[in-house]
């Protein structure tokens, strides 16, 4: 199978300030020599996850401005230029390129 | 918009069986891959199983094949999972996924719960 592995995985941060996680997977993500099924995805307390991210660095529709994506080969980057109170969760990175698809253990980010 | 809404969670004895509904609304992705995925308490999240449009692609992880079998009626628009030799380590938050493409879900349902202890 393959691993995904993200750090840090405990990450507090000011409000206001960037923050970035990382996420680096045991094989390569590209799938038929055209696309990389990585994502990320946000599990706030209490909800169920969602998607943020897909394709390495396409965001999704209502997503804000401030996450993006980015990385190539086994290593993915998911930065907040910003954050929020609201972004408070635990994130994800995940790979749809070999089965069984996976995640990462996830990154609980925290206010200080 | 689609939603997912998961139903038939509850809690059973180890070796016991199970069956779980997901119902979906939103007919634009009715005959689309859908899939389980779970989280035990207190832990990341897992891939189970998915099945397409034509109930002829499926596939299951290796901690539940030979013991979970999804299906699907698309008539009804509902996907099911078919839990058999329930472990104690199957305890989790079952979700029901789906998208335009099932490698990357975009669609959630809220999660059924399953615990299973004696």
């Amino acid at each position: 199978d393959v691993v995904m592995t993200q750090s840090p995985l405990s990450l507090p941060v000011t409000l206001g300030q960037p923050a970035s996680i990382f996420c680096r997977s045991s094989q390569g993500l590209v799938y038929r020599g055209e696309y990389v099924f990585l994502s990320w995805f946000q599990q706030r307390p209490g909800q169920s996850p969602r998607r943020l991210i897909y394709e390495v660095s396409n965001r999704d529709s209502g997503v804000p401005d401030r996450f993006s994506g980015s990385g190539s080969g086994t290593d993915f980057t998911l930065k907040i230029s910003r954050v929020e109170a609201e972004d408070v969760g635990v994130y994800y990175c995940m790979q749809g390129t070999h089965w069984p698809w996976t995640f990462g253990p996830g990154t609980k980010v925290e206010i200080k | 918009q689609v939603q997912l809404v998961e139903s038939g969670g509850g809690l059973v004895h180890p070796g016991g069986s199970l069956t779980l509904s997901c119902e979906a609304s939103g007919s634009t992705l009715r005959d689309t891959y859908k899939a389980w995925i779970r989280q035990a308490p207190g832990k990341g999240l897992e891939w189970l199983s998915y099945i397409d449009g034509t109930s002829r692609d499926i596939n299951y992880a290796d901690s539940v094949r030979g013991r979970f079998t999804i299906s699907r009626d698309n008539a009804k628009n509902s996907l099911y999972l078919h839990m058999n030799s329930l472990r104690v380590e199957d305890t989790a938050v079952y979700y029901c996924v789906t998208g335009a493409q099932i490698r990357i879900p975009d669609y959630w349902g809220q999660g059924t719960p399953v615990t299973v202890s004696s």
